[in-house]
């Protein structure tokens, strides 16, 4: 079935550390999105690419990175400038079409604590 | 004005009821438009499409007033199995740093025995 994988499922991180999220999808979808939801509030958009080698900055890129390199692939990194990365990310993609006709769907999401 | 407004909740309902969502949306050029569910800790996934005409899906029913730029989401006979949050989402016609759609904060229901 296709789908998006998100890994890993939980992960800690360590104050001054760098770590990257994995998102893959198999849905040969072109656009994919970053997104970090905290405890009670909405989505708020990271980085999102529409297509290979090409990304855009969201609302809240300050202290993330991303690289799109192939296009099943959409790996974000939170570095150590991102001062309260804990929180919930979503990684999302969305076929092609006129912009978000299709709808996003939604891998299952990384818990990113620091500790 | 916010791009994509909902009453945050909580609606606290007994099974069996019926409840309604509303949401505006401020961006008059918006073609496409969603309701979305998201369980506790879990991700969105996607409920409905909502259509210019209404639709409906089972106990579900999405309605899309264009001239007010207002959507809604009807729910009959909750389930218990209906507790979730439901986020109302618009696209961006534009793009720019939202993306091509705009997701609301969502309203919490709970559906009480």
């Amino acid at each position: 079935d296709g789908g998006i994988t998100q890994s890993p499922k939980y992960l800690f991180r360590k104050e001054g550390q760098n770590v990257t999220l994995s998102c893959e999808q198999n849905l040969n979808h072109d656009a994919m999105y970053w997104y970090r939801q905290d405890p009670g509030q909405g989505l708020r958009l990271i980085y999102y690419s529409q297509i290979v080698n090409d990304f855009q900055k969201g609302d809240i890129a300050e202290g993330y990175s991303v690289s799109r390199e192939k296009k099943e692939s959409f790996p974000l990194t939170v570095t150590s400038a991102q001062k309260n990365p804990t929180a919930f990310y979503l990684c999302a993609s969305s076929r092609p079409g006129r912009q978000g006709s299709y709808g996003y769907t939604f891998g299952s999401g990384t818990r990113l604590t620091v500790v | 004005r916010k791009e994509v407004e909902q009453d945050p909740g909580p609606f606290n309902v007994p099974e069996g009821a019926t409840v309604a969502f509303n949401c505006t949306y401020s961006n008059s050029a918006s073609q496409s438009f969603f309701w979305y569910r998201q369980d506790c800790r879990k991700e969105p996934k996607l409920l409905m499409s909502v259509y210019s005409s209404g639709n409906e899906d089972g106990r579900f029913t999405a309605q899309l007033n264009r001239a007010s730029q207002y959507i809604s989401l009807l729910i009959r006979d909750s389930k218990l199995s209906d507790s979730a949050t439901y986020l109302c989402v618009v696209n961006s016609p534009y793009g720019g740093s939202q993306g091509n759609l705009i997701f609301g904060k969502g309203t919490k229901l709970s559906v009480k025995p």
